[in-house]
């Protein structure tokens, strides 16, 4: 069965602290999504990791993906309270395929 | 403006009547898909379409319908609703399949 997991599934962080949020797949995949999702609204995408190795930077946030490893993860350096939303990372694998989602709550 | 867009944006309905959700994209997208939300389900995929000519089953379609006439259009049908239905739908398109998805605003749909 083909799943995406992701750690955690709630976060909450104090401004200006570093963390990471892990996307584990369990099949073959070359490409990757990260979306973001602010509460009430839609997603949009963030990252697109096109293959092993690949890394993204925009602002504070990080992507990184490894394709051997079937991980993907985005980082957070000095988070801020904008940030607060929830992400899904999405491997493309036979079909398009979303994690459960990290929520994100970022504390002044 | 690129853009998908649903209609409507939320909807009350009952047990049994029919309705439609539209999908529209102005970006020449071949691939498009419907999408339902749920908590602690993440996004799971009901139908979708590669281009004009081919539709398929995602992973949760029973109970919807779709059809893909234009390539610009792609309306989620509910023949006959039920409470389980209630969720927040997703329509998204992309360039062709595989790449980046560009998501609608969502519908909110509730069945009583």
């Amino acid at each position: 069965e083909l799943k995406v997991e992701q750690n955690p599934l709630f976060l909450s962080m104090q401004e200006g602290k570093n963390y990471t949020i892990y996307c584990n797949y369990s099949t073959t995949s070359d490409r990757l999504y990260w979306y973001r999702q602010d509460p009430g609204k839609s997603l949009e995408s963030l990252f697109v990791l096109l293959s092993n190795g690949a890394v993204k930077q925009e602002g504070r946030l990080m992507a990184s993906l490894d394709t051997k490893a079937r991980l993907s993860t985005l980082h957070i350096t000095a988070a801020v309270h904008d940030l607060s939303a929830t992400y899904f990372c999405a491997p493309l694998t036979y079909k398009y395929i979303f994690g459960t989602g990290t929520r994100l709550k970022v504390l002044a | 403006e690129a853009q998908v867009t649903q209609n409507p944006r939320y909807l009350i309905t009952v047990t049994g009547k029919k309705l439609t959700v539209t999908c529209s994209q102005n970006m020449n997208h071949e691939y498009m898909s419907w999408y339902r939300q749920d908590p602690g389900l993440g996004l799971r995929q009901i139908y979708y379409s590669m281009n004009v000519e081919v539709t398929d089953k995602g992973d949760v379609p029973e109970g919807y319908k779709v059809s893909r006439k234009e390539k610009r259009n792609f309306p989620l049908i509910l023949e006959s609703p039920s409470p389980n239905q209630t969720s927040l739908y997703f329509c998204a398109s992309s360039l062709d399949y595989g790449y980046e998805q560009y998501f609608g605003p969502g519908t909110r749909l509730t069945v009583t």
